[in-house]
């Protein structure tokens, strides 16, 4: 079966510095791949998606970037982190487009 | 831009009984719409996905409908059960993005 893993859970970053999470997915190959962010008290909103390697769309402007180095690994970066990217970050997969998404349990931001 | 809508934003409600939370969107041109669950601080959950095509789909006691030409649809949730409760949240889909709203937080009441 398929499984989806996401780490670290929580983070705490000062302003300014860098950031990687990283997403993992097992047991498919060739998967779409999703960051998504949900800010307190708001939906969550598609940040970047992928539908293989090294192709990376990104739905809105912002201070982060996606990259796809490998089939199944995922990853969100940011070079100096604002305030504003405090959050709660999901990553998922599906099949494609026409199937259900599937959700990491996401991680917790915390910028000071 | 699609705009999703979901009311009520919160449902308290005793232990077994029926309810309906509502789901309305904006953009009727959808692949598909999903049911989430979220658990306070926790990923989503997906628990029912229907396609464009379809009416409704079914899995235990929860029944989703789709009127797609109106931009709506319902999840309805039967005998309640104290671990129903969670944020419900509903997505529909465009051609590579999940449009989520804010959400309708559910409380079962034991």
């Amino acid at each position: 079966s398929q499984t989806i893993h996401q780490w670290p859970a929580t983070l705490v970053q000062p302003v300014g510095s860098p950031l990687s999470l990283e997403c993992t997915v097992e047991g498919t190959s060739n998967p779409n791949l999703y960051w998504y962010r949900q800010a307190a008290g708001r939906g969550l909103q598609l940040l970047f998606y992928s539908v293989g390697i090294g192709q990376i769309s990104s739905e809105v402007p912002q201070n982060l970037s996606a990259s796809r180095p490998q089939d199944r690994q995922f990853i969100l970066s940011s070079k100096k982190l604002l305030l504003s990217d405090s959050g709660f970050y999901l990553c998922a997969w599906s099949p494609s487009t026409s199937q259900p998404q599937h959700f990491g349990d996401g991680t917790r931001l915390s910028i000071l | 831009k699609q705009e999703v809508t979901q009311i009520p934003a919160a449902l308290s409600v005793p232990e077994g009984e029926n309810l309906v939370l509502n789901c309305s969107f904006t953009d009727s041109a959808i692949y598909n719409l999903q049911w989430f669950r979220q658990d306070p601080g926790k990923g989503l959950t997906s628990l029912l996905l229907i396609q464009s095509s379809q009416r409704e789909q079914t899995s235990g006691r929860l029944n989703a409908s789709l009127d797609k030409s109106s931009g709506r649809s319902t999840l309805y949730i039967a005998a309640s059960q104290p671990g129903d409760s969670a944020t419900y949240l509903c997505a529909p889909t465009g051609a590579n993005n999940l449009f989520f709203g804010t959400g309708t937080r559910l409380t079962v009441i034991p």
